[in-house]
């Protein structure tokens, strides 16, 4: 069946440094793939989707690539800042009704 | 800023009773949601409603019911709680069923004692 893996639960660096997230799926379908940010106790929010003319989304310096031939949407930031810590969700929508969300991964940025 | 909100914040119960949590959104989308985040964080679709019509169903015990009277609203009822059913439920809402952003509401914590 169709799904999203995100291989890391958690993810811990310091300030100044690149993050990368990971994010790959399977689907017998192209999926519309997302990645979702939520900040302690608030709601998850939209960060990226993916296009399908591959344009490369970009936001708040996040960026991902969909990558159909390794079915990937990492998510990359060239320099991790104290604010970006929070839990990062990878989804993917086949335009069935449903946004299915990989099981996240909390990002922690220390000085 | 929120535009799909939430009522109870927080709600603690014990086992056995009936809860209802409300769901309003004011950005005249088609399709709503409930999805349930549990204590490790993962977040499962329960219900998709589209143009008050039930269009997803997950794999959810029969005790859970959502309701629907109009496109802006949907709420949810759980009949006999059980303590697996502690976690935060979110509403959240789209424009259609298809890629567009998905908002969500901040969630109703529910504890089951």
């Amino acid at each position: 069946g169709d799904s999203v893996t995100q291989t890391e639960g958690l993810v811990t660096l310091t300030e100044g440094l690149p993050v990368m997230l990971n994010c790959t799926y399977q689907s017998t379908y192209s999926p519309f793939l997302f990645w979702y940010v939520q900040h302690l106790n608030e709601a998850p929010k939209l960060l990226l989707k993916s296009f399908t003319d591959n344009k490369r989304p970009e936001h708040q310096g996040f960026h991902a690539t969909l990558h159909k031939s390794s079915s990937s949407f990492h998510l990359q930031k060239s320099s991790a800042q104290l604010s970006d810590s929070a839990l990062y969700y990878c989804a993917y929508n086949t335009n069935t009704g449903k946004l299915t969300f990989g099981d996240g991964t909390v990002l922690t940025v220390k000085p | 800023e929120t535009a799909v909100f939430q009522t109870p914040n927080y709600h603690v119960t014990q086992v056995g009773n009936e809860v209802s949590f409300n769901c309003k959104q004011t950005l005249g989308h088609d399709t709503m949601y409930w999805y349930k985040q549990d204590s490790k964080k993962l977040l499962k679709i329960m219900f998709s409603y589209n143009n008050k019509q039930l269009i997803v169903n997950e794999t959810v015990p029969r005790r859970f019911s959502p309701q629907s009277s109009d496109k802006a609203h949907l709420n949810l009822r759980i009949k006999s709680v059980e303590p697996e059913d502690s976690a935060v439920y979110l509403c959240a809402s789209s424009g259609d069923v298809a890629n567009t952003e998905v908002f969500f509401g901040k969630g109703t914590r529910l504890t089951v004692v």
